[in-house]
């Protein structure tokens, strides 16, 4: 299994708080990526990475920050939560883009973090 | 924004039966992806499909890639309790963009094998 830690597990956080979700690898990929998962909707990408400092916004970003000041981390920051965050959060890390032939490689999911905003 | 739909939501089967699984866009994706997930654990990767048209086979399953490839299908022959699980199909994005690895993600198919 690809070696990738999201932490913390599970956490209860009220409304107006700053939560801060971290996902660390060790397997020294470049990209990185945040996806919530919710049912009905498959994964949604909240924001990823391509390199170290270099991060982008994906389709639900609205409410998240995130940094990536070492390869091995991405931080996933919700500013102030609200209800429309519970959610469950997955750090995903992949080694390359795809070529032609190949297609992206794939993308080695951690076990992901359960949130609930109350 | 590509879009990915995928159906039905929800499978339940007796074991030994056969179903296929449906991913449908309007865009042209370069490669798919198909994952398999568990409870309290994250997608898996199965296959990805890249050549239009093609073909693959994992055991008893079977996924192709539309001609197109805007869309494509997961078959299970005999489905048994162990293939119980959340199946998602991701596309990859067209072919000559800057993607960074991106996936679009289908909503998923909750499948059900009763022994």
């Amino acid at each position: 299994d690809a070696g990738i830690t999201q932490s913390p597990r599970h956490k209860v956080t009220e409304t107006g708080t700053p939560v801060t979700l971290r996902c660390h690898q060790t397997e020294n990929h470049r990209y990185m990526y945040w996806y919530r998962q919710d049912p009905g909707h498959g994964l949604r990408l909240i924001h990823y990475s391509y390199g170290v400092k270099d991060t982008d916004k994906g389709e639900v970003s609205d409410g998240y920050s995130v940094s990536r000041s070492k390869t091995e981390d991405f931080l996933l920051t919700l500013e102030s939560a609200t209800s429309s965050q519970t959610s469950v959060y997955f750090c995903a890390i992949s080694e390359r883009q795809g070529g032609s032939l190949t297609g992206n490689s794939p993308l080695h999911f951690g076990n992901g973090t359960r949130l609930t905003v109350t | 924004t590509q879009l990915l739909e995928q159906s039905p939501q929800f499978l339940s089967i007796q074991e030994g039966e056969n179903l296929t699984v449906y991913c449908n866009s309007s865009s042209v994706f370069s490669s798919l992806q198909w994952y398999r997930q568990e409870p309290g654990e994250g997608p898996v990767l199965l296959v990805t499909v890249v050549t239009g048209g093609e073909v693959k086979k994992l055991k008893r399953l079977t996924f192709q890639f539309g001609d197109a490839r805007k869309d494509s299908s997961l078959h299970i022959t005999a489905a048994q309790p162990g293939d119980t699980g959340l199946y998602l199909c991701a596309g990859a994005g067209s072919a000559g963009g800057t993607s960074y690895g991106k996936l679009t993600f289908g909503q998923g198919t909750i499948l059900t094998v009763h022994p």
